[in-house]
């Protein structure tokens, strides 16, 4: 069971938004930034959100970050059924002096 | 273009042992620290194990600490991990991935990934 807290699924319609939440501590999300990770089906994850709310670039604003205390938020706006996938967050733990990733939420687009 | 391209995954017995490389081209790689994350089948991501870029620093998730060694070779662009003493949770697709310059725990690359499966 991960120290990040993310819920399983989230689902909402094309052109919809949808916001992930990822729950963690202050040994990690309290004192570290987040980044957000895209999984399509059968691909290697994709960097979305980088020190909380910054884009790589080629990465389009309809995704968007947040950070407040010791909980972090994934923002989807214009929902596409291209964006079907698993969506983790991940941090470090300056306790375990570990990387963390959440357990990951799956995104269905109805 | 950066790329990572991972290798070595295989069926491997309980208590045996592996290495996997990972090809890094397209950047400067002693540059950049990396790291290995791994997924077992079906599950989540869980990070595995980080080197610095002049690899003087590790750092390993506690599952695999006195097990598993990180490594890099700067003059060949490959970064390594030698699995020892491996169990059946260990199974899993192996991605190396790339951490953002300057920045810790971000990976903006990632390799495509190596599947090592252990068991009887």
């Amino acid at each position: 069971q991960s120290m990040l807290t993310q819920p399983p699924s989230v689902s909402a319609a094309p052109g919809q938004k949808v916001t992930i939440s990822c729950s963690g501590g202050s040994s990690n999300i309290g004192n570290n930034d987040v980044s957000w990770y895209q999984q399509l089906p059968g691909t290697s994850p994709k960097l979305l959100i980088y020190e909380n709310n910054k884009r790589p670039s080629g990465i389009p604003d309809r995704f968007s970050g947040s950070k407040s205390g010791t909980s972090a938020t994934l923002g989807i706006t214009g929902l596409q059924t291209g964006d079907e996938a698993d969506y983790y967050c991940g941090t470090w733990d300056g306790t375990l002096t570990a990387g963390l990733f959440g357990g990951g939420t799956k995104l269905t687009v109805l | 273009e950066v790329h990572l391209l991972e290798s070595g995954g295989d069926l491997i017995q309980p208590g045996g042992s592996l290495r996997l490389s990972c090809a890094a081209s397209g950047f400067s790689f002693s540059t950049y620290a990396m790291n290995w994350v791994r997924q077992a089948p079906g599950k989540g991501l869980e990070w595995v194990s980080a080197i610095t870029g002049s690899g003087g620093g590790t750092s390993y998730t506690d599952s695999v600490k006195g097990r598993f060694t990180i490594s890099r070779d700067n003059s060949e662009n490959t970064l390594y991990l030698q699995m020892n003493s491996l169990k059946a949770e260990d199974t899993a697709i192996y991605y190396c991935a790339r951490e953002m310059e300057g920045r810790h725990f971000d990976f903006d690359f990632w390799g495509q990934g190596i599947l090592v499966t252990v068991s009887s």
